[in-house]
């Protein structure tokens, strides 16, 4: 079985702080998706990551993939009231297109 | 694009009755669908892949006779919990599989809370 470990399960900050959320495995995977969901909502889609050591930018949201495609983080900078939710990371094998997921990070940024 | 929608949002119902949710790739044909279940505060987790005019796959431990699944074309799957029990109250989620220059991406639902009664 897989497992995607993420940590830390939650954290609560207040706005305008960085953070950086983990993402480890011990199996290798051809690509790594980040979600985050807000309460009684499906996932959202933020990033995708298929070559190992690839950094990705999204507006304050930096995704990198580890050079050996088993891990991965998410940093975020001068984090908002809008950045909280929870946050997935998601790996694909490549075979059989199934996902697994992380175990979640909580985020809750405050004023 | 690649927008997934579920019906209904929320359902109650009584103990041993059944309840169908549906899943809907709107704007684009989904071969292969996922059915999560996510208990509070947890991630998700697969409970079976769907694949249009096939048979499901279930993962372990999950009871095909109870959690029925139906793919019926390239846009809608269903999920029917048969004989429901209080145990079943959860938020389950569909996703749809949708081809890119990435890979293949997952579109998720909005989600449907069951709660039984």
């Amino acid at each position: 079985t897989q497992l995607l470990e993420q940590s830390p399960q939650f954290l609560s900050i207040q706005e305008g702080e960085n953070l950086t959320v983990y993402c480890n495995s011990s199996s290798v995977f051809s690509s790594l998706q980040w979600y985050r969901q807000e309460p009684g909502e499906g996932p959202v889609l933020l990033v995708t990551v298929v070559t190992g050591g690839e950094v990705k930018k999204l507006k304050r949201l930096t995704f990198q993939f580890g050079d050996a495609r088993k891990d991965s983080s998410l940093h975020i900078t001068a984090a908002q009231p809008g950045d909280t939710g929870l946050y997935l990371c998601a790996g694909d094998t490549g075979t059989a297109s199934k996902l697994t997921f992380g175990t979640g990070t909580r985020l809750q940024v405050t004023l | 694009g690649a927008v997934v929608s579920q019906h209904p949002s929320r359902v109650i119902c009584k103990s041993g009755t059944s309840v169908k949710i549906e899943c809907r790739s709107l704007d684009f044909q989904a071969t292969t669908m996922f059915w999560y279940r996510q208990f509070p505060k947890k991630s998700l987790m697969l409970m079976a892949t769907s694949n249009e005019g096939s048979k499901a796959t279930y993962e372990q431990g999950v009871e095909k006779d109870k959690f029925l699944i139906n793919h019926a074309s390239l846009t809608l799957s269903t999920l029917t919990v048969t004989s429901a029990h209080p145990e079943d109250s959860s938020f389950y989620i569909c996703s749809a599989e949708s081809g890119t220059r990435l890979g293949y991406e997952q579109y998720f639902g909005p989600g449907t809370r069951l709660t039984v009664t």
